[in-house]
């Protein structure tokens, strides 16, 4: 059981430069999100999605990009890295029926520490 | 602001001491998750209280919740080292996965 596979665990990235996050979920789950975890703070919600092809914006969403083509696949797309984007980025699952999320474990990925220079 | 608010941000404990933590939300509540994050590393999921008034415990951490509060308490008995780390809430509100602010908790000898 893979549950959920987050890819690269570390990056360094330039300024403006773009790179996808990846995040893969073994477990048939509707319902995925993105986070950024700075500094003694807690998660903030990036971009969510409640099934494939449809996506919705969370908190923080400016300067990044999600799609759902899959149900098993979310990537996290920065188009134009900035330092303020340094950040532990954290993928999660759960389970949800018909855009409905249930009241279940969220699974979470590895993380990924991503600096920007 | 922030649909989660946890308090305290952090605490300092020395070991053997008990301390609660405080996870109060600004909407009702259908469940909410306990998780817990060593740092620099991934989420470990403690517990989850679907109902008023639950109450669950895992070793020598308990969490409550309080629907009509709108909000849970983590308490935990008997502090050791292993227990240091950051500690956060979690609850589905208006169809998003939403997380706390996040407590620190240090535990000193």
């Amino acid at each position: 059981n893979a549950g959920v596979t987050q890819t690269p665990k570390f990056q360094v990235l330039k300024t403006g430069q773009s790179m996808t996050l990846q995040c893969a979920q073994d477990m048939n789950h509707e319902y995925m999100s993105w986070y950024r975890q700075d500094p003694g703070m807690g998660l903030r919600l990036i971009h969510y999605s409640v099934g494939a092809g449809i996506t919705d914006q969370g908190e923080v969403p400016n300067g990044y990009n999600v799609s759902r083509s899959t149900t098993e696949d979310f990537p996290l797309r920065l188009l134009s890295a900035a330092p303020s984007q340094t950040s532990v980025y954290f993928c999660a699952s759960s389970y949800a029926i018909s855009g409905v999320l249930m009241n279940t474990e969220a699974f979470f990925g590895q993380g990924t520490r991503l600096t920007v220079v | 602001s922030q649909e989660l608010e946890q308090s305290p941000q952090s605490l300092i404990v020395q070991e053997g001491k008990n301390l609660t933590i405080n996870c109060t939300s600004s909407k009702t509540l259908y469940g909410l998750y306990w998780y817990k994050q060593k740092y620099g590393e991934g989420l470990i999921f403690l517990m989850m209280l679907q109902k008023g008034g639950e109450e669950k415990s895992h070793e020598k951490i308990t969490a409550k919740l309080d629907e009509k509060k709108q909000q849970s308490s983590l308490h935990i008995t008997a502090s050791q080292p292993s227990h240091a780390g950051i500690y956060l809430c979690g609850a589905g509100l208006n169809e998003k996965l939403t997380f706390g602010t996040g407590t620190r908790l240090t535990i000193i000898p």
